[in-house]
């Protein structure tokens, strides 16, 4: 296993347009978090899945943001009509069972709305 | 919700010479404290950790350490090298009750290393 996987590490959209993300944790890691970084800032907390059971989601997550993790592996993340200030990089994080471990980034999607 | 500062944003230092790299937090549950570097275009990877029970942790150069009182943290890179030179990102997680250990990040500190 070598790590954190995400896919594609790229997107270019037009605005309106629907885009989804894929993240594929570090086996074992029951634990995954999403977030987003925008240029010269910390990443910012988006949700979490513990399992497939969606626990908590940030009040930055409009309605026009999901995320699923249907079997408690891989989760996705779309974006639907999406919007230039979506441009961003979005990170996927696993980590272990215990909440105060140590979570293990993606390389991250970058997505640009045009 | 948990506020993390953090200070200098930018830190330029010759070869060889230390580094400091400050954060204070807001909420004094908040239990676990890690480091991540990122190099452009890469990943945040993690550098060191503390946790509330400790005072100070070390791994070769990188020191941190922790007063929970004052809540506020410290990174310490000793013997800089250029290689060390990418932005430095603390964070704070409050493990228990309904935040589910999710990492609130401060804004950056650009360190550069000059040879």
């Amino acid at each position: 296993d070598t790590g954190v996987s995400q896919d594609p590490r790229h997107k270019i959209t037009k605005r309106g347009q629907n885009v989804t993300f894929r993240c594929d944790p570090i086996s074992e890691h029951n634990r995954l978090y999403w977030y987003r970084q925008t240029l010269g800032q910390g990443p910012e907390f988006l949700t979490y899945f513990q399992n497939e059971a969606q626990l908590e989601k940030s009040r930055l997550l409009s309605d026009r943001f999901s995320a699923e993790r249907p079997k408690g592996s891989f989760s996705t993340l779309e974006i639907q009509r999406t919007e230039q200030g979506d441009s961003a990089m979005y990170l996927c994080a696993s980590a272990p069972g215990q909440m105060a471990d140590t979570q293990y980034f993606g390389p991250g999607t970058r997505l640009t709305v045009l | 919700g948990e506020n993390v500062e953090q200070h200098p944003s930018t830190l330029s230092v010759q070869e060889g010479d230390s580094a400091v790299i400050k954060c204070t937090y807001s909420d004094s549950a908040s239990n676990y404290f890690p480091w991540y570097k990122q190099e452009l275009g890469k990943r945040p990877q993690l550098i060191i950790d503390i946790r509330s029970n400790v005072g100070e942790k070390k791994d070769q150069r990188i020191a941190v350490t922790l007063n929970k009182t004052a809540k506020h943290f410290s990174l310490h890179i000793t013997e800089t090298q250029p290689e060390d030179s990418a932005v430095y990102f603390c964070a704070a997680s409050l493990a228990g009750g309904t935040s589910y250990g999710k990492l609130t990040f401060g804004q950056g500190t650009i360190l550069t290393v000059h040879p």
